[in-house]
């Protein structure tokens, strides 16, 4: 069936350095793949989104990059902040239908 | 303020007595979704609905009901719960199935 591999489970980093999360999905018609983050305590909030008419999207400090060929996209944060430490989440759908596949998390730790 | 509210927040209950978790919209959203979040599974959709009386099934629907009578409301129902439903639940909605989705503040959920 559907499935989306993410990579690292955990992953700490210094202050100010980058921080990169990679996902995988297996099913070749999905199209659309949103990233959230997850804060300690509290729902999911979309931080950003890619849609497979492009290979990068960037908002300020995050990028998304995506692959069709791999099947892989990736979520890039720069020059991290305290504030950046939480649960990130990436997903993939498919143009139709309302199914939302998401990936197994990655723990963000951003040491001051 | 635009937000999905779920009730209750916590509950505690025993295998197999019926309980109800009920999930609000305000946005006049479309689309609306059940997802649980277990450690290492990341977040698992378990029903989602398009439209007011259009609800479909998402990855793990076993032992879950849903309803969709009026398009703020998407209750999920446990008719029998079980020990293995012990889980962190979250409803999320969003004006289309593949518009950003606003997630509700989570029900924590323990069966016994």
């Amino acid at each position: 069936g559907e499935n989306v591999e993410q990579h690292p489970s955990t992953l700490s980093v210094q202050e100010g350095d980058s921080a990169v999360i990679k996902c995988t999905y297996s099913d070749s018609a999905s199209n659309y793949f949103p990233w959230y983050k997850q804060e300690l305590g509290k729902g999911p909030q979309l931080i950003i989104d890619i849609r497979s008419n492009v290979g990068e999207k960037k908002d300020q400090r995050i990028a998304v990059t995506l692959n069709k060929t791999a099947k892989h996209f990736s979520l890039h944060i720069t020059e991290t902040q305290p504030e950046d430490s939480a649960v990130y989440f990436c997903a993939a759908s498919k143009r139709s239908g309302g199914k939302l596949i998401f990936g197994q998390g990655t723990e963000l730790s951003v040491k001051p | 303020e635009a937000q999905v509210t779920q009730n209750p927040r916590y509950l505690i209950t025993v295998t197999g007595k019926k309980l109800t978790v009920t999930c609000s919209q305000n946005m006049n959203h479309e689309y609306m979704s059940w997802y649980r979040q277990d450690p290492g599974l990341g977040l698992r959709q378990i029903y989602y609905s398009m439209n007011v009386e259009v609800t479909d099934k998402g990855d793990v629907p076993e032992g879950y009901k849903v309803s969709r009578k009026e398009k703020r409301n998407f209750p999920l129902i446990l008719e029998s719960p079980s020990p293995n439903q012990t889980s962190l639940y979250f409803c999320a909605s969003s004006f289309l199935a593949r518009d950003e989705q606003f997630f509700g503040p989570g029900t924590r959920l323990t069966v016994l």
